[in-house]
């Protein structure tokens, strides 16, 4: 079983849609999860971090992470074309001081 | 805004050439990090670096690599002999608390 699953898409949404991305993992010891997003050729760039279950929001992302069932989810509202990016799932864990990461979803947002 | 920076952007090595790959992690972190990502695959972690030693390293880091931190700023990426399958976008990334900053990468093509 991988770390961490992420689908890898691609997604393609119209212009204003939410969006839904996700991953699950199979270690509870990961501590730290994150939502980068990577354009083509670039560094990933950090969206969102959060440590605990539940909630994080910010401007119009929203992290929302379920430890008990081992579930990351990032949500995209109004979503605009310069939205269209890979976002990547990255969960770390202290014990290994090292960040995992998922496939990474392709997104299109077509306006 | 406190940023990773890595250099060369691209390099050009024949096979079994050595390279030597550079970065400059945000000041105040002291977790450095190596990733690469193969064109059109997943970011993979080669290894972790704290307290001046490697704290944790991939299947992929084999003999072949090695990491220094020389001057107590830079962080490098050394790979002794290149391979044909050793082209890749390099990633450098820094952190305090779990979070990781990723730099723009190197993008390394070997002939």
């Amino acid at each position: 079983q991988k770390e961490v699953e992420q689908d890898p898409g691609p997604l393609s949404v119209p212009e204003g849609a939410i969006v839904s991305l996700n991953c699950t993992y199979s270690n509870s010891a990961f501590q730290y999860f994150m939502w980068y997003r990577q354009y083509s050729r670039k560094g990933p760039e950090l969206l969102m971090y959060t440590y605990s279950s539940g909630n994080k929001e910010d401007g119009r992302f929203t992290a929302q992470v379920d430890k008990s069932s081992k579930y990351i989810s990032l949500f995209i509202r109004d979503s605009q074309p310069s939205d269209s990016a890979t976002y990547l799932c990255a969960l770390f864990s202290g014990g290994y001081n090292k960040l995992i990461f998922g496939a990474g979803t392709r997104l299109a947002v077509h306006p | 805004e406190p940023e990773v920076t890595q250099t060369p952007s691209h390099q050009v090595t024949q096979m079994g050439q050595e390279v030597i790959l550079r970065c400059v992690p945000i000041s105040n972190h002291l977790y450095f990090y190596w990733y690469r990502q193969i064109l059109g695959q997943k970011v993979e972690f080669l290894v972790s670096f704290y307290n001046n030693e490697i704290s944790e390293k991939s299947e992929i880091f084999d003999d072949q690599f090695s990491v220094e931190r020389p001057d107590g700023s830079n962080f490098t990426l050394k790979i002794r002999s290149t391979k044909l399958e050793d082209s890749a976008m390099y990633f450098c990334a820094s952190s305090a608390t779990g979070e990781a900053f990723f730099g723009q990468g190197t993008r390394l093509t070997v002939v």
